[in-house]
């Protein structure tokens, strides 16, 4: 049963450019977070969406961010015109449910780095 | 505002060695997950404790929930060197309208020396 999978692992964008990364979650899964991590800094959340449905974005920049989950395809996490501060490890965590016990626990993915220049 | 609190944030230790990390909040969680992150990888999920006073044992790796539901610990007893990485605990954000969301902690990196 294959894991999380992320892609592209490294990322390297101009300022400016857009950054489009993406998550396919484990099989089965319906539930998908998108989480960023800072240097030196800890795992932050971003936003939880469900299959063509944003359920909670308040982790995730108003500006210049947006992400979807289609009915088919992955998850996209989308970064428009990027500054050197969004570089950063983005993760993207999957779940069968929550609120059940051992349903609700997230996998996550190995991450893209993404560094801007 | 729900805050992990992880201690200590370094430990450098030599092989054979016992440790505890500690993770610690004000708030109570209604469980808390154990992770550990190596350079370069996704976290990889070790262990959730949902009962108070719960205890789990994953090999040399031994993981409890405070009474409250506020704090955990893992101990780890004679590391080694695979021991190496960064261990995050995370809770689910309950003030978020229940969407699973989790909070992490800040980390603590472990460094087992041979």
């Amino acid at each position: 049963n294959a894991g999380v999978m992320q892609n592209p692992r490294h990322l390297v964008r101009r300022r400016g450019q857009e950054a489009r990364l993406r998550c396919s979650p484990m099989k089965g899964h319906s539930h998908v977070y998108w989480y960023r991590q800072l240097p030196e800094e800890g795992l932050k959340f971003m936003v939880y969406l469900q299959k063509e449905n944003i359920i909670d974005e308040s982790g995730m920049p108003k500006e210049r961010f947006s992400a979807e989950f289609p009915k088919e395809g992955p998850s996209i996490l989308r970064i428009q015109q990027v500054v050197r501060g969004d570089s950063a490890a983005y993760f993207c965590a999957s779940s069968l449910a929550f609120r059940r016990q051992g349903a609700g626990e997230q996998y996550f993915g190995p991450g893209t780095r993404l560094t801007v220049t | 505002t729900q805050l992990l609190e992880q201690s200590p944030q370094f430990l450098s230790i030599q092989e054979g060695e016992n440790l505890t990390v500690y993770c610690n909040s004000s708030s109570v969680f209604s469980s808390l997950q154990w992770y550990r992150q190596e350079p370069g990888e996704g976290p990889v999920l070790l262990v959730t404790v949902v009962t108070g006073g719960e205890v789990k044992k994953l090999k040399r790796l031994t993981f409890q929930f405070g009474d409250a539901r506020k704090d955990s610990s893992l101990h780890i007893t004679a590391a080694q060197p695979g021991d190496t990485g960064l261990y995050l605990c995370a809770g689910e954000d309950l003030g978020s309208g229940n969407t699973g969301k989790l909070i992490f902690g800040q980390g603590t990196t472990l460094q087992v020396k041979p």
